[in-house]
């Protein structure tokens, strides 16, 4: 079981809020990422770090922002949210290499729980 | 361009049942391929793995074959449980990325019925 939590798992709220998504990992991982995913869809990389002080946007256009000041914390803030932001956020982690003790398990990605976010 | 199917997208099979799920994809280079499970409103969580040198890995009843010179995958599932109802992603990584970049499919959304 990966040790990988996010906050909340459910959010509703009005248009125009701004919110903050929180990710926290205890494994010590140095690259994050950020996906969003609609219902039967794909995850689509909205945000990634490779490290502290490393935000790079990703594949999905998103209006939101990342940071990355301690290397157990990588939360996602949306200044002004909108309908269409409605989704679900999920956070993963990854390590340098792979887990000791074992083979490269080359980009091994380990996921959160999801936040469902629901803008009105 | 890199991408990843999967077929079929949704499936219903009576509990005790085997399925087999399927993943045909283009990613290039190839690094290794992943089946998650994902239950509904959770992250994904890694079933097997393999790499290019690898036709078959198994966890438990679910076995997982990777073709790589067709660039297809399948995943079955042994006498089937209604705890396996959720959908399986498969992910393909690509070789010679620093970021450790998946590309994703879409799932295969498979319902258990008692």
């Amino acid at each position: 079981e990966a040790d990988i939590y996010q906050t909340p798992r459910y959010l509703v709220i009005g248009t125009g809020k701004k919110i903050t998504l929180e990710c926290s990992q205890t494994m010590g991982h140095d690259k994050m990422y950020w996906y969003q995913q609609d219902p039967g869809m794909e995850l689509h990389l909205i945000h990634y770090s490779y490290g502290v002080n490393s935000t790079e946007k990703g594949d999905l256009s998103s209006e939101s922002t990342v940071s990355r000041i301690r290397t157990e914390h990588f939360p996602l803030t949306l200044e002004s949210a909108r309908p269409s932001h409605t989704s679900q956020y999920l956070c993963a982690s990854s390590p340098k290499q792979g887990l000791a003790g074992g083979p490269p398990l080359g980009n091994e990605q380990f996921f959160g729980p999801g936040t469902r976010l629901t803008v009105l | 361009k890199n991408q990843v199917e999967q077929s079929p997208q949704s499936l219903i099979i009576l509990e005790g049942k085997n399925c087999t799920l399927q993943c045909n994809y283009t990613v290039s280079p190839f690094s290794n391929l992943r089946w998650y499970k994902q239950d509904t409103g959770r992250g994904p969580v890694s079933l097997t793995i393999m790499t290019f040198s690898e036709n078959t890995k198994s966890n438990g009843r679910y076995t997982a074959t990777l073709d790589a010179d067709t660039k297809q995958s399948s995943l079955h599932i042994t006498a089937s449980q209604l705890s396996d109802s959720a959908s399986y992603i498969c992910v393909v990584s690509d070789r010679g990325s620093t970021l450790g970049r998946l590309y994703f499919g879409r799932g295969t959304q498979l319902t258990v019925w008692p």
